[in-house]
């Protein structure tokens, strides 16, 4: 099956340093990829549609300053929390859809990155 | 519109007996339906999909789950709980189109009691 490579797992900052989290498919290419956030006992929440080539698509409310998206190749997109918080702490998973399978909604996830900000 | 609920925020079962985690959905063009499972600290793993095929879906560890229409439910069973099934699962809801766009569900917390 399809595999979706994320890291780090986990990652601890200080508050005002950058983070970046990536997200590999490692056998398939991956022309859209999602970056979603969860909150302790939550479901997830998508933060932004990633497209190879182009920018990042934000959901409303999801600062695209603060949440750098990059996706500059078919395997390979990168999320940034840029100037992290405490408040930035939290569970972070991408996801991706296969080529062929994207029509019915099928996603494949990473492991999720937990930032903790100090 | 789409939308997808999960009507218990958490189950406790017994371990052996039955479990039933439910989804009711709604949508306006011929739904995708999905299980995903989530362990502590991990991503998420396709449990089963429906996608217009047969109703009765099967999936991985012995879960299926029933689509029918005429209740908007998709809802997950297995008949003998393991320990191992502890976890989060969430339905989700993709409506089959070129702009297809994914509706998560809040999540069920199974619980196995030994």
């Amino acid at each position: 099956g399809a595999v979706v490579s994320q890291h780090p797992s986990w990652v601890i900052c200080k508050s005002g340093t950058s983070v970046k989290i990536e997200c590999r498919s490692l056998d398939f290419q991956a022309t859209t990829m999602f970056w979603y956030r969860q909150f302790p006992k939550q479901s997830l929440m998508l933060m932004a549609t990633s497209n190879e080539g182009s920018k990042a698509t934000y959901e409303q409310g999801v600062e695209k300053d603060k949440f750098l998206i990059n996706h500059a190749s078919l395997t390979l997109s990168t999320l940034t929390v840029t100037s992290a918080h405490p408040e930035d702490s939290s569970f972070y998973i991408c996801s991706a859809s296969v080529p062929g399978l994207a029509g019915t909604g099928e996603l494949f996830f990473g492991e999720g990155s937990r930032l903790t900000v100090l | 519109a789409q939308s997808v609920t999960q009507l218990d925020s958490h189950v406790s079962v017994s371990e052996g007996t039955p479990v039933l985690l439910r989804c009711n959905y709604s949508s306006s063009y011929s739904p995708s339906l999905f299980w995903y499972v989530q362990h502590p600290n991990k991503g998420l793993q396709l449990l089963l999909k429906y996608t217009s095929a047969a109703t009765l879906v099967k999936g991985i560890n012995g879960f299926e789950a029933e689509f029918k229409k005429s209740e908007t439910s998709f809802h997950l069973t297995k008949p003998s709980a393991h320990m191992s099934d502890a976890a989060e699962y969430f339905c989700v809801v993709s409506e089959r189109s070129s702009a297809s766009k994914i509706i998560f569900g809040s999540g069920t917390r199974l619980s196995i009691r030994p």
